[in-house]
Formats: C-alpha cells, sequence, structure tokens
C-alpha cells in the first residue's frame, strides 16, 4: 500500500547549524505535502508546505523542497534555534481528491546550545 | 489556532469498558479526522468523516466506531475497550478544497488498564 518513509528518526545539531529531514512517499498521484511541528505533551502544527506545481518553497528560515521525479521531498531548517527542538512529521495526501494524508514516523530534532 | 476541542483531555478506564471521545469544531469544514499516535508509529487514521453521516474506515479502523450527526461534531467510540488502545488520540479538519492543510485538536490521553 502507500506509504510514506522519514529519515533520520533521530537528528541532533549544534544550535546555528542547518538540519534536514527527507521523506519519500510512494504514491505517483500524490499532490500535497505538508510538514508538521510537534512539540512535547502538544498539537501537530503545519509549519510548512508544498503543492506538486512547485519545486521549493521558503518561509524565513524553513524551506521545503519536492522533487516529483524522485518522489522525494525534504525540509531545511536554517540557522536552528533551540526552539526549534521538537518532532517534525512530513505527510502526503493518498490520493488527489481522497482527503487523506500518510503520515511519516517522525524526526525527533534536538538543538544543543 | 483552529477552533476544534477534543473531551475529554485525558481518561483511564478498564479493560472492557465502552468509551467515547468527543471532536467539536467551530470552523464549519466538511472534513473530520480521528487519529491515534503511538511511539514509532506517528499518525495514524483511525475513520474519517466527508459530511454528516458520512464517514468510511481508516488505516486502523478495527475496534472503533465513529458517528457525525452534525457538522460540528464527531464521535469515537471503542466499543470495548484493550489494553493495546492506549494512546495520544488527535481530531483534525480540513476545509472543503484539495490540497488544504489538516489542523489539529489538542489530543486526548487514553489509558486503559
Amino acid at each position: 500500500g502507500e506509504n510514506v518513509e522519514q529519515h533520520p528518526s533521530t537528528l541532533s545539531v549544534q544550535e546555528g547549524d542547518s538540519a534536514v529531514i527527507k521523506c519519500t512517499y510512494s504514491d505517483s498521484a500524490s499532490n500535497y505535502f505538508p510538514w508538521y511541528k510537534q512539540e512535547l505533551g502538544k498539537r501537530p502544527q503545519l509549519i510548512i508546505d508544498i503543492r506538486s506545481n512547485v519545486g521549493e518553497k521558503k518561509d524565513q528560515r524553513i524551506a521545503v523542497t519536492l522533487n516529483k521525479t524522485a518522489k522525494h521531498f525534504s525540509l531545511h531548517i536554517t540557522e536552528t534555534q533551540p526552539e526549534d527542538s521538537a518532532v517534525y512529521f512530513c505527510a502526503a495526501d493518498k490520493k488527489s481528491g481522497t482527503y487523506k494524508y500518510i503520515f511519516g514516523t517522525g524526526t525527533r530534532l534536538k538543538v544543543l546550545a | 489556532d483552529a477552533g476544534i476541542t477534543q473531551s475529554p483531555r485525558h481518561k483511564v478506564t478498564e479493560t472492557g469498558t465502552p468509551v467515547t471521545l468527543r471532536c467539536h469544531q467551530t470552523e464549519n469544514h466538511r472534513y473530520m479526522y480521528w487519529y491515534r499516535q503511538d511511539p514509532g508509529h506517528g499518525l495514524r487514521l483511525i475513520h474519517y468523516s466527508y459530511g454528516v453521516k458520512d464517514t468510511d474506515k481508516g488505516e486502523v479502523s478495527d475496534g472503533y466506531s465513529v458517528s457525525r450527526s452534525k457538522t460540528e461534531d464527531f464521535l469515537l467510540t471503542l466499543e470495548s475497550a484493550t489494553s493495546s488502545q492506549t494512546s495520544v488520540y488527535f481530531c483534525a479538519i480540513q476545509a472543503e478544497y484539495s490540497n488544504q492543510p489538516q489542523h489539529f485538536g489538542d489530543g486526548t490521553r487514553l489509558s486503559i488498564l
């Protein structure tokens, strides 16, 4: 069945360094790819998303890239800060029009001060 | 934040008892979802609704039922709770357009002893 693989499962970086999280998806019909950040004990919150007609999107220190041919997309966080420490989830919509997502298993990011 | 309220926020119950979790939204969104979150598994879809009285199964629906009698309320019921259903349950909503993000409630932490 369709799935989304996310790597790495844990990531530690020094404050100020960059962090990259990668996801691959299997459903070639997927068109929408959101990223969520979840702090401990809190709800997942959308931080950025990208649609299939766009290759890259930036929002301040956060960027997402999409390679539809290779079926992978990545989250890039630059100039990391301690408050970036959280679990990050990628997702892909299952098939166009069904409004369902498949989530990756998450990446625990630790930013070391 | 999207207007989503989950209740209760925490519940401890015994194996074999029925449990109902409630999700209430004030956004008038058509789509509502129930997920469970477990370590190592990310967010897995239990059931979802695409309108009043219109529901469908997700990937982990066994042992769960749902009902949606009003646009604003989506109920998740465990008819006879088992210890394997101990988890954090999140409700999410989505507007009726393609390529739109899902927004999550604060979650319900359910422990079944």
